[in-house]
This record gives structure tokens, C-alpha cells and sequence, in this order.
């Protein structure tokens, strides 16, 4: 199966600023995905990325402030921007789930704002 | 809209016996229901996943059916073990993504 990678694993950020999470598969995929997993809590989609085209984003998530980019079929980024502690959770990205096949996460992003 | 409920948000047993874990969802167009389990500070891993043109499917110790008609499914845990104490998240496909109910944290007891 494909192995997904992420990164960095952890941070710990100042409010106000911004950081950008990458996300890496060994193989092509179409789609891939963006979660925010609070404390304690399920995993929330923030957006899927396509390659060439814009992200679609979730009821609550906007793209100023979680811009994603999609250079290609193996990549993309994931930017928490203008951070407050409430943003402080890990950020997963993903691919497969849906229709019908295996979802697949990378490590996960810990991400703490101060 | 795309909801899945999950329940129990928690639920302790006793080694050796069963545990089981049910999630409904609101789309009937939903055709792929995945389980995931989640350790601590890990990342999520599918241990079982069932297509809507099965009720039933088995791995070992782990099942899950699924009644389409009542738009549930459930999650079937025999002879646990203290390594299955994790988080267990359901899944229903909504088109070409995933909704994920809640989370069970299951703790087994020695």
C-alpha cells in the first residue's frame, strides 16, 4: 500500500503567525484530504485538494485562512494562517475513503499556538 | 445532512468479553462504512470496512454488519484483549469523502 508522510509531526507557534504542513504519498492519487482532530474529539474535514483545481472546503473552514495548495498528484500543503490558541490541535492529511477504499492518514501534526 | 452518530463514547469491559459499538447515518446514498482505531498520539488505521451490498463481514475477532434499511452498523469486538483499548471511529461515505462519527474510547480491563 501507499505510504503517506507529514510534516513536521510537532510545533509550537506564536499567535498571529502562520505554518505550513506538508504532506507527501509515494504514489499518485487523485484526491487528498485535510482534517483537524481537537483534543479528545473525531476528525473534522477541513477541505479536499485536487490537483489543478481549487480546494473545497468545508461548512466553517475558509480558504484564507487554511489556503491548500496541490502542485501535483503527490503532494500538497496545508496552511493554518494568522494562528490563535484555538487553532492549537493536530492536522491530518489523508487519501482513498471514499467511494469505497481504504482512507490512509499521515502521522498527524501537533500543533500548539501560544 | 452528513451526520454520523456514534455510541458509546465509552465503554469499559473486561478481558475476554465482547464489545460492540454502533453508529447510524443519514444519507441513504452512503455505500461504504470503514472502522478505525486510534492509538494514543497515533495516526488513524482501518481494521475493518464493509460495502453496502454486505450485512455482515468477520476478521477474527472483529465483525461489523450493517443494516441499510435502518441506516446503522455496528462494530463487534469478541474476546478482547488489553491491546484493543483505543479509540474506535465509524465512517460513512458521503460521495468522495469520508464523515466520521465521535470516537468510543474502549478500555479493556485485566
Amino acid at each position: 500500500s501507499a505510504v503517506i508522510s507529514q510534516k513536521p509531526s510537532r510545533d509550537i507557534c506564536q499567535r498571529g503567525t502562520s505554518l505550513t504542513i506538508q504532506c507527501q504519498v509515494d504514489s499518485q492519487v487523485t484526491m487528498m484530504f485535510w482534517y483537524r482532530q481537537q483534543p479528545g474529539q473525531s476528525l473534522t474535514l477541513i477541505a479536499t485538494a485536487n490537483q489543478g483545481s481549487e480546494a473545497t472546503y468545508e461548512s466553517g473552514f475558509v480558504i484564507d485562512k487554511f489556503p491548500i495548495s496541490r502542485p501535483n498528484l503527490t503532494f500538497s500543503t496545508l496552511t493554518v494562517s494568522n494562528m490563535s490558541p484555538e487553532d492549537s490541535s493536530i492536522y491530518l492529511c489523508s487519501f482513498g475513503g471514499a467511494p469505497d477504499t481504504e482512507a490512509f492518514f499521515g502521522q498527524g501534526t501537533r500543533l500548539t499556538v501560544v | 445532512g452528513e451526520n454520523v452518530e456514534q455510541h458509546p463514547s465509552t465503554l469499559s469491559v473486561q478481558e475476554g468479553d465482547s464489545a460492540v459499538i454502533k453508529c447510524t447515518y443519514s444519507d441513504s446514498a452512503s455505500n461504504y462504512f470503514p472502522w478505525y482505531k486510534q492509538e494514543l498520539g497515533k495516526r488513524p488505521q482501518l481494521i475493518i470496512d464493509i460495502r453496502s451490498n454486505v450485512g455482515e463481514k468477520k476478521d477474527q475477532r472483529i465483525a461489523v454488519t450493517l443494516n441499510k434499511t435502518a441506516k446503522h452498523f455496528s462494530l463487534h469486538i469478541t474476546e478482547t484483549q488489553p491491546e484493543d483499548s483505543a479509540v474506535y471511529f465509524c465512517a460513512a461515505s458521503y460521495g468522495n469523502k469520508l464523515v466520521f462519527g465521535a470516537g468510543t474510547i474502549l478500555r479493556v480491563k485485566s
